[in-house]
């Protein structure tokens, strides 16, 4: 298994400027994720965070607003710049477990308030 | 389009009842299916997954093609099965896709 830190866990941030959500895992990992999960609405992919490389990004999200960086097998970051009260969401980091189970294990989220 | 489809925000059954969350699926390929539950203050986390074919916590899911259906069931529900479901879909990559998610709530 994968134990994922998210942090932080919650922030208000003011429109028009930019958070840094920090993911830590406990063991090195193969894939990592990150994903939005929008007031009373379901979880939408972001991007893939690749290790030593640019992220993936789905249909909808640009490197722009959601810069990404993965330095290594156990650490992501997922920025989100010049926010607006649109990007108020919980952001949630997730990791592909090892042993070929292919679970996906996830954080505990960061619910992002913007004003 | 990938695509997975919970038609029921919210389902209430009593104790000891039987319980079924709907989920269907669009998918070109073959699909691998989950089902992910987040119980309150908890983060989410997997349930069980149609390869495995085992019974977690007293809850099967069957993937039946012809109905595109992935349906998670159990004979007999029990308070502590009151939690967030989400049934989601490998699109590939380990990308998963997710429905909206079924919040149930198991009454006394």
């Amino acid at each position: 298994s994968a134990v994922i830190s998210q942090k932080p866990s919650r922030d208000i941030c003011q429109r028009g400027t930019s958070l840094t959500i920090q993911c830590q895992v406990d063991s090195q990992v193969t894939m990592m994720f990150w994903y939005r999960q929008q007031p009373g609405q379901s979880l939408t992919l972001i991007a893939t965070a690749n290790q030593g490389s640019e992220a993936t990004y789905e249909s909808g999200f640009v490197i722009d607003k959601f810069p990404i960086s993965r330095p290594n097998l156990t650490f992501s970051t997922l920025t989100v710049s010049n926010m607006s009260p649109e990007d108020s969401s919980i952001y949630l980091c997730s990791a592909r477990g090892g042993g070929g189970t292919g679970e996906l294990f996830f954080g505990e989220g960061s619910r992002l308030t913007v004003l | 389009a990938q695509r997975v489809t919970q038609p029921e925000k919210l389902l209430s059954v009593f104790k000891g009842a039987p319980v079924e969350l709907k989920c269907n699926y669009s998918y070109s390929g073959s699909p691998e299916l989950f089902w992910y539950v987040q119980y309150s203050r908890q983060r989410l986390q997997l349930l069980l997954r149609h390869i495995s074919r085992e019974s977690i916590k007293g809850f099967t899911a069957d993937l039946n093609k012809g109905e595109t259906s992935f349906h998670l069931k159990k004979p007999f529900a029990q308070e502590e099965d009151s939690a967030m479901y989400y049934c989601a879909l490998n699109q590939g990559a380990q990308k998963l896709v997710f429905g909206q998610g079924t919040r149930l709530t198991i009454n006394p």
